[in-house]
Parts: C-alpha cells; structure tokens; sequence
C-alpha cells in the first residue's frame, strides 16, 4: 500500500462544475502538500496544510488529522484548471516528501 | 521574494553526455532534494542534503551525483551511466516551516 494515495485518478469535469480531488495517507505524515502541474509544465505550489482548511481564489483545501485524509476543492472550473494535481505528505522525520501519483484533471469548455 | 531556482526550464543534450541541473535556494533552507518524474509515475527521490558538504542517496540514486559545497545551491549531475535520462527534474528545500519546490527542468536526451 502507498503511503499516499489519491483518487480519483483520472477525471473529467464540465466547466463549471465544482471539483473534489482527495488524497489519504499513512502515520507518520504530519503535513500535506497540493501541487498543480500542467502539461509539459512545472510545478506549482497550491497548499500546505497541517490542519484545518486554506483558501486561495477558488480552490480550497482541507485536511483531517484523524481520519488521515485531506481533499482539494475547485469551484467554478475552468478549463485553465485541467491540470495534474499531486498531493505530498511530509515525513515527520523531514528526510522525505512522499508524492502521491497525480490526479490528471481535464475541464471541458 | 525568496524561492527555488532551477534552470533552464526545458533542457536537451546528446546520448552519452553527462549532464548538470541547476538548484539554488534563497531561503536559508538546510535541507535540499532532487525528485524525477516519468510519464504518468509520480516524482520519485534521487538524493538529498540536510547540511552543506553532506548528502545521501535516495530510492534512484544509480546514475546520478550532487555536490552540496554550498546552503544555496544543490547541483544534480546526470551520468552516462544513467540508462533512461529522459524525465522531469523537480528540485525542493525544507526548514522547519516546510518544504518549497522549484519549477523544474524537463530534461530530454535524444
């Protein structure tokens, strides 16, 4: 099992629509990372979170401590959002970022 | 603003050509990484540094070095020894306010 997973893997969205991408993880992870990466692009840094809940324009993300999962939510999509989505747990011990596989994002105009 | 640099974005060279990826941070970070990422795989660790002149090996160390002679700057060389070179680059440091990441180099050898 992976220490970090995401699901869904793949999805697709109508513009428009509100998103949920979800990301679950192992003990021993204190802080999550969202990162967007568009196609044949960098990345970029959304969140860290550790706790609670970040907003930045329309995507907003959660985290809960205890059921050991956190979500990213886009409101209103864009197709400008179509994008993969990484969600990183940080190691207690800081020796390690543990990268999820992505979530591929495709918005239809 | 402080960040992590990595240079160039896209890079290309020939088979057999070793090759030298820019990291430099202004951050005052202690520690520092380098990740790959192959098409539709997540970003896997290739070594890391927690302090200047130190470094250990990651989970795909084989094929690569790094040199750590400053905090600033986390140089990943790319051997010929490396059989498929041909990957996304991502470079990331950390303090104890967590991690930042660079942009990465996307890095094709034909």
């Amino acid at each position: 099992k992976n220490e970090v997973e995401q699901s869904p893997q793949n999805l697709t969205a109508q513009e428009g629509e509100f998103i949920t991408i979800n990301c679950s993880y192992s003990v021993g992870i204190s802080a999550l990372h969202w990162l967007q990466q568009h196609p044949g692009g960098g990345i970029v840094s959304l969140f860290m979170l550790s706790s609670g809940k970040k907003k930045h324009g329309r995507l907003i993300a959660t985290i809960n401590i205890q059921e050991k999962h956190s979500s990213l939510h886009i409101t209103a999509s864009h197709p400008r959002d179509s994008a993969v989505y990484i969600c990183a747990g940080v190691k207690t011990s800081y020796d390690k970022v543990i990268f999820g596989p992505g979530t591929s994002l495709s918005v239809i105009p | 603003d402080g960040g992590i640099t990595q240079s160039p974005k896209y890079l290309f060279r020939k088979e057999g050509q070793n090759v030298t990826l820019s990291c430099e941070q202004n951050l005052n970070h202690d520690a520092m990484y380098w990740y790959r990422q192959d098409p539709g795989q997540g970003l896997r660790l290739i070594y890391y540094s927690q302090i200047v002149n130190d470094f250990q090996k990651g989970d795909i160390a084989e094929g690569y070095s790094v040199s750590r002679e400053k905090k600033e700057s986390f140089p990943l060389t790319v051997t010929s020894a490396q059989k498929n070179p041909t990957a996304f680059y991502l470079c990331a440091s950390y303090r104890g306010s967590g991690y930042t990441f660079g942009s990465g180099t996307r890095l094709t050898v034909v």
